[in-house]
């Protein structure tokens, strides 16, 4: 069975400060991929970024940076220089080829508010 | 594109009333899902559907039918509503050429409460 574990249920910063989101996962598949998505108070879910477990490359985008340790089964994400407009949920989750149906196993999601 | 749609947005009914819940995508996605997202749950996949004509049951089915006759449409049926299926519904769809695994993009979200 494939998990996702997001520890953190909320956090609280302030604006400008840097905040890492922690997601570790579990699944017994060689092959699997690991996301990202943003859900702001708006409700949408906006998809950040997908990484496969053959890719331990650290990724960054702008402000977003993924840190994805295959030895610690973490998919971390880290905003720098965090902003009002950060304020969200954010989800990670998990899905593998091995499966029929490619679902995506969610973690609970971390709320972020970003304090002016 | 308008990407995945979903209406209506906002819905409120009574117990044991049926309603059928739209999603259509307009990106040829080959692979539709529909996910409810509870307070403290995630997000938990009720059906899918990997091309027309072909659906599947995800983790939660119950009480939920879907079809899927077209490429663009899959929606997602409540034949005796309940309670319990007070929720936040998602469609997702994904489009099949970046490989086995594909990245699901999710529509804006139905926010459907029952008495």
């Amino acid at each position: 069975a494939q998990k996702v574990t997001q520890a953190q249920t909320e956090i609280s910063v302030v604006e400008k400060e840097d905040v890492t989101l922690d997601c570790v996962y579990e699944t017994r598949d060689t092959t699997y991929y690991l996301f990202w998505y943003k859900q702001p108070p708006s409700g949408e879910l906006v998809f950040l970024i997908r990484r496969n477990s053959f890719d331990e490359q650290n990724e960054i985008s702008g402000r977003y940076s993924w840190n994805f340790q295959k030895s610690t089964s973490s998919f971390n994400f880290t905003i720098t220089a965090s902003q009002v407009v950060d304020s969200a949920v954010y989800f990670c989750a998990l899905t593998s080829s091995g499966g029929s149906n490619y679902k995506l196993t969610f973690g609970k999601g971390t709320l972020l508010t970003v304090n002016p | 594109n308008a990407g995945v749609t979903q209406t209506p947005k906002f819905q409120v009914l009574k117990t044991g009333q049926s309603m059928t819940l739209q999603c259509a995508q307009d990106m040829n996605h080959e692979y539709m899902s529909w996910y409810r997202q509870d307070p403290g749950m995630g997000l938990r996949l009720i059906h899918y559907s990997v091309g027309a004509g072909i659906t599947d049951q995800g983790e939660v089915p119950n009480g939920y039918n879907v079809s899927r006759s077209t490429t663009e449409d899959f929606p997602l049926r409540l034949l005796s509503a309940a309670p319990s299926q007070t929720s936040v519904y998602f469609c997702a769809s994904s489009y099949s050429t970046e490989g086995p695994v594909w990245t699901q993009y999710f529509g804006p979200g139905t926010r459907l409460l029952v008495l």
